[in-house]
């Protein structure tokens, strides 16, 4: 079956416009997940949505960050005013139900963000 | 402060040769410790996962143990194969009782295997 699946896979943005990353999670699942992976880290944590409702943004770096999920399945994080340090790999991932315990969590290819 | 610390940062060994990386983590409370496989330019993908209760698990040629007394875990790759080079993730579930207990991933040991 499909898997996550994220676009664009690349975009490069000007420093100071607007973009907006899709994630498309594996059909049923209920949670969903963003990530941000600087170059040479770890993913770190920005939100959680489980169905339709962000249960948590305390990773959301700064108010320029949005993500929302308005139907409980596609999920579009949006950046607004791009500066250079969001240059990154913004990763997806679903979940079938919520994540505590052994609920394995399922990556998307992420997309690679460049703002020049 | 949660962290998850691993070593080696990189590692190269021949085809055929195992290997262990390393992984210690202040996470606490804990509920589960991850390791992911991430190939370049993909999405991270679970090899294992283990709660407090286990200390080892294995899938195929990736066996990882767990110490939660002394907030370490390693995984071992035995008969190193080329498909084996990867970025290799511990990842520590932080538990919340009954909410989305937060994930904290390491930055990786960056494993080259070469023939």
């Amino acid at each position: 079956g499909a898997g996550v699946s994220q676009s664009p896979r690349y975009k490069v943005a000007k420093r100071g416009q607007d973009v907006a990353l899709r994630c498309d999670p594996i059909s049923g699942h209920v949670s969903l997940f963003w990530y941000q992976q600087a170059l040479g880290q770890g993913p770190e944590f920005l939100t959680y949505f489980q169905n339709e409702a962000q249960l948590d943004k305390s990773g959301l770096p700064s108010d320029r960050f949005f993500a929302e999920r308005p139907e409980g399945s596609v999920s579009t994080l949006k950046i607004q005013r791009t500066q250079q340090e969001d240059s990154a790999v913004y990763l997806c991932a679903s979940s079938l139900r919520d994540n505590r315990r052994r609920i394995e969590q399922f990556f998307g290819p992420g997309t690679r963000l460049t703002v020049l | 402060k949660n962290q998850v610390e691993q070593s080696p940062q990189s590692l190269i060994i021949l085809e055929g040769k195992n290997c262990t990386l390393q992984c210690n983590y202040t996470v606490s409370p804990f509920s589960n410790l991850r390791w992911y496989k991430q190939d370049t330019g993909r999405g991270p993908v679970s090899l294992t996962i283990m709660t407090f209760s286990e200390n080892t698990k294995s899938n195929g040629r990736y066996t990882a143990t767990l110490d939660a007394d002394t907030k370490q875990s390693s995984l071992h790759i035995t008969a190193s194969q080329l498909s084996d080079s990867a970025s290799y993730i511990c990842v520590v579930s932080h538990d919340r009782g009954s909410t989305l207990g937060r994930l904290y991933f390491g930055r990786g040991t960056q494993l080259t295997v070469w023939p």
